[in-house]
């Protein structure tokens, strides 16, 4: 049971290039998101995925795109990187949970290095 | 606007004391509150949460504190180790929600 796995671990960029970040669960989860993690800025979600089929903006969507292959996997595009796009990338999931039994802990995956030059 | 403030971007205590990390919100239709923790080059992991309904929840070592009126939440670790030296994220939740809104993290340091 690997949870969370992401890919790559580090990538280095030129302004302008384009890149995907693969990611995948094997929790059997509905739902999956996209972060960003900056210094001082916490994580900011980018997308999210509540099941498989549908997605949706979170609060940083500008400059990517999204795609839920199926259940398991949930890819994030850069079609032209830029400079502020250097941060850590975490993927996580979470099964769904109605609201009155408790949050929907999510599970992250170990993160992307990406640097844009 | 930031929703979940940590104002603290780092603590260190001594090994054994009480570690005491903090976070103020200002949405009042956040139900659940959640703390994870991260070590370096590895992704967050859940802690600990609290339902807005309640006031303490304990777990082990950890404890979460939640004030409502102040719009406030704590985590206190005792006994503090050095394993717990991580950045710990407050995070919260909507009613029926699902999307996490972060704080930006308190780098907490025990020393041995």
């Amino acid at each position: 049971n690997a949870g969370v796995t992401q890919t790559p671990k580090f990538q280095v960029l030129k302004t302008g290039q384009s890149m995907t970040l693969q990611c995948a669960q094997d929790m059997n989860h509905n739902s999956m998101y996209w972060y960003r993690q900056d210094p001082g800025m916490g994580l900011r979600l980018i997308y999210y995925s509540a099941s498989e089929g549908t997605t949706d903006k979170g609060e940083v969507p500008n400059g990517y795109n999204v795609s839920r292959l199926n259940k398991r996997e949930f890819s994030l595009r850069l079609e032209s990187a830029a400079p502020s796009q250097t941060s850590v990338y975490f993927c996580a999931s979470s099964a769904y949970v109605p609201w009155d039994r408790g949050p929907n802990e999510q599970f992250f995956g170990p993160g992307t290095r990406l640097t844009v030059l | 606007d930031q929703q979940v403030k940590q104002n603290s971007p780092s603590l260190s205590v001594q090994e054994g004391r009480i570690s005491i990390l903090n976070c103020d919100y200002t949405n009042s239709m956040f139900d659940y509150f959640l703390w994870y923790k991260k070590y370096p080059a590895e992704g967050p992991t859940f802690l600990i949460s609290i339902s807005s309904i309640k006031d303490k929840n304990e777990d082990g070592r950890f404890t979460v504190f939640l004030n409502k009126s102040a719009k406030h939440l704590s985590l206190h670790i005792v006994p503090s180790q050095p394993g717990d030296s991580a950045v710990y994220f407050c995070a919260a939740i909507e009613t029926s929600g699902s999307r996490l809104t972060f704080g930006e993290g308190t780098q907490l340091t025990v020393n041995p």
